[in-house]
């Protein structure tokens, strides 16, 4: 069964400061798609950032970037400049490329301190 | 149109009620999804449409019943709960079955008394 870490139930950053919320998953599978999601009070759940196991660069969405080292099975987000809208639960998330099933990490509460 | 929509917001129900959550998205998604959320947790997921048949039921109680009356529409019709069904309802729907990318509704926030 695929499982998804996220081994930081908070963080907090200084506004304009870079953070990295980390995540590690485990899967046999050698072909699928990682997801970071933002929930921030609003509730709905927004995707940050996409990252497709096959492809070796690192994804980019201005300014969320992506580390993955499908070797060692990790997948960190790093968000520079934060912004006070940043502020939210922040969840990683994995399905096989053949799946329907999104598997979440129990998340990651970002506060960002003006 | 990259909404999924979800009404009501809120909704407060009696253990004897009988009442809908519905999901409605325009995006041509042909794959839709009911997740539960508690409260500090991640989604879990409940049920799948996919081209408007159930292709998933997460072993989901049945005073819990889902329907896709059309590719646009997801209802989840309730009956009987328990305060423990308390939580927040989405809604998510992606371009296939195959999960590439899922877009979520803001939630429905039911309260069972």
């Amino acid at each position: 069964a695929q499982t998804v870490t996220q081994s930081q139930p908070e963080m907090s950053v200084q506004e304009a400061e870079t953070v990295t919320l980390s995540c590690t998953y485990d899967t046999s599978e050698s072909d699928y798609y990682l997801f970071w999601y933002k929930q921030p009070p609003s509730r709905q759940m927004i995707l940050v950032i996409r990252q497709e196991a096959y492809k070796q660069q690192n994804a980019t969405e201005n300014r969320f970037s992506v580390n993955f080292q499908k070797a060692a099975k990790s997948f960190s987000l790093k968000i520079s400049d934060s912004q006070l809208g940043d502020a939210a639960m922040y969840f990683c998330a994995y399905t096989r490329t053949s799946g329907s099933r999104l598997t979440f990490g129990e998340g990651t509460q970002l506060t960002v301190n003006p | 149109d990259t909404e999924v929509t979800q009404t009501p917001k809120h909704l407060v129900m009696g253990m004897t009620n009988k009442k809908s959550l519905k999901c409605e998205q325009h995006m041509g998604h042909r794959a839709m999804y009911w997740y539960k959320q508690k409260a500090k947790k991640p989604p879990e997921l409940m049920f799948v449409y996919s081209y408007e048949k159930l292709s998933i039921n997460e072993s989901v109680p049945s005073r819990f019943s889902p329907e896709c009356p059309n590719s646009s529409l997801l209802n989840l019709h309730l009956h009987a709960l328990q305060p423990e069904d308390s939580a927040l309802y989405l809604c998510a729907s992606s371009q296939e079955q195959r999960n590439t990318e899922a877009f979520f509704g803001q939630g429905t926030r039911l309260t069972v008394v």
